[in-house]
């Protein structure tokens, strides 16, 4: 069964740095294509960024509000993916979620909330 | 930057009724659209991929269509477990983007 934990989630104060984590199992993770997706309270969802494959070349794409703030990596030797969230704003406060780039399989949540 | 407009952004509907949710984008996608349902407090849940392949699991009473820049989702006979908001998400070109999102309510 495929399973995607997030973690990391907490409150932040504007301009701190928080790390999430997203441990993967029941798939190859190594070879999967993994996205981060946020959702603010209330609103739609909103795609963050996505990491390739290391045989795909691991690059990244990111969405404008989050690009240059944001990072996204990937540990495969612990099926893990991270996001990097740095400058956090208030306007990050989301839902965070991890997901297979087909959107197959999605993690349950973490939320960020960043205020003083 | 492709932009997702869906339509209407709430929709009220009875058991048993056929609805129709509409998403068009900013410039030509070909095919690459999926549609999401997504329930108070839960991840979002696949429906439809490359815009009318039914994901695996998914009741046939979905189905979706369109290409280009004009999409449609449809719900024939509505269940109570139907009642959900329900989102279009463009993949043709990066960033990849979501409707805003239609809220599909009991009546």
């Amino acid at each position: 069964e495929v399973q995607l934990v997030e973690s990391g989630g907490g409150l932040v104060k504007p301009g701190g740095s928080l790390r999430l984590s997203c441990a993967a199992s029941g798939f190859t993770f190594s070879v999967a294509w993994m996205s981060w997706v946020r959702q603010a309270p209330g609103k739609g969802l909103e795609w963050v960024g996505r990491i390739k494959s290391k045989t795909d070349g691991g690059t990244t794409d990111y969405a404008a509000p989050v690009k240059g703030r944001f990072s996204i990596s990937r540990d495969d030797s612990k099926n893990t993916l991270i996001l990097q969230m740095n400058s956090l704003r208030a306007e990050d406060t989301a839902v965070y979620y991890c997901a297979t780039d087909d959107g197959r399989h999605w993690g349950q949540g973490t939320l960020v909330t960043v205020s003083s | 930057d492709i932009q997702m407009t869906q339509s209407p952004s709430t929709l009220s509907a009875s058991v048993g009724d056929r609805v129709t949710i509409t998403c068009r984008a900013s410039q030509s996608i070909n095919i690459w659209l999926a549609w999401y349902q997504q329930k108070p407090g839960k991840a979002p849940n696949l429906l439809i991929y490359k815009a009318s392949s039914l994901e695996s699991g998914v009741p046939s009473r979905f189905s979706g269509s369109g290409s280009g820049t004009e999409f449609t989702l449809t719900i024939n006979s509505l269940q109570p477990d139907d009642f959900a908001a329900y989102y279009c998400q463009q993949y043709n070109s990066y960033p990849f983007s979501f409707g805003q999102g239609t809220k599909l309510e009991i009546k």
